[in-house]
């Protein structure tokens, strides 16, 4: 089974700074990938980045990149130069890499609020 | 935008009711899922269909039901009610790895 941790239920950072989710997960699976969604107050997901478990290089969408460290089972989230609208509910989630059965598991995800 | 469509937006149903959510996928992909989030559970998958077919179950109770039809949409049966139903439904869909989210649809049992 695979499970997610979140361990920052909220987080306030101030606007132009970086910041960066936790996220940790357990998989017995060799083959995976990892995910993080946007949920504004609207209620909307949103994808934000993907991480496969072998790629080499970190993943990176615009001021969103991905911290993977594999041996640390670890799959954090920076965003940099924080915006107003940065502020929302951030989740982590992963699913097997097996074609046709790509059901994801979400962590309880992390509230950020940006301050101006 | 997903480009995946959920409706309706809200529904408001009394307990012991029962009723369809629909979802149309992006263009071109097979695969559906079905997710509920809750404040008690989180963000639970529940079931995916697979070009028709069902490929995959999670934590979902057997008063719900899903299908898949030839045109690739879906829909999400939810009958006899409960308080605790109250949730947001999220349907997704995926062509690979990826999975792009509808807006969901708020279910209020009252």
């Amino acid at each position: 089974a695979q499970k997610i941790t979140q361990t920052q239920p909220g987080m306030f950072v101030q606007e132009k700074e970086a910041v960066t989710l936790d996220c940790t997960y357990d998989t017995s699976d060799q083959s995976y990938g990892l995910f993080w969604y946007k949920q504004p107050s609207s209620g909307e997901m949103i994808f934000l980045i993907y991480q496969g478990s072998y790629d080499e290089q970190n993943a990176t969408e615009g001021r969103y990149s991905l911290n993977f460290q594999k041996a640390r089972k670890s799959a954090n989230l920076v965003i940099s130069a924080s915006q107003l609208g940065d502020s929302a509910m951030y989740f982590c989630a992963m699913s097997p890499y097996n074609f046709g059965n790509e059901k994801l598991t979400f962590g309880t995800g992390t509230r950020l609020t940006i301050i101006p | 935008d997903s480009g995946v469509t959920q409706t309706p937006k809200h529904l408001i149903t009394a307990t012991g009711q029962r009723v369809t959510l629909r979802c149309s996928p992006r263009s071109g992909d097979l695969s559906v899922y079905w997710y509920q989030q809750s404040l008690d559970q989180g963000l639970q998958f529940l079931i995916q269909y697979y070009n028709g077919e069902e490929r995959a179950k999670g934590n979902i109770l057997e008063r719900f039901s899903a299908q898949q039809f030839p045109d690739l949409h879906s829909e999400l049966n939810l009958s006899s009610l409960e308080l605790g139903d109250s949730a947001l439904y999220f349907c997704a869909s995926s062509a690979s790895n990826e999975q792009y989210f509808g807006p969901g649809t708020r279910l209020t049992v009252t």
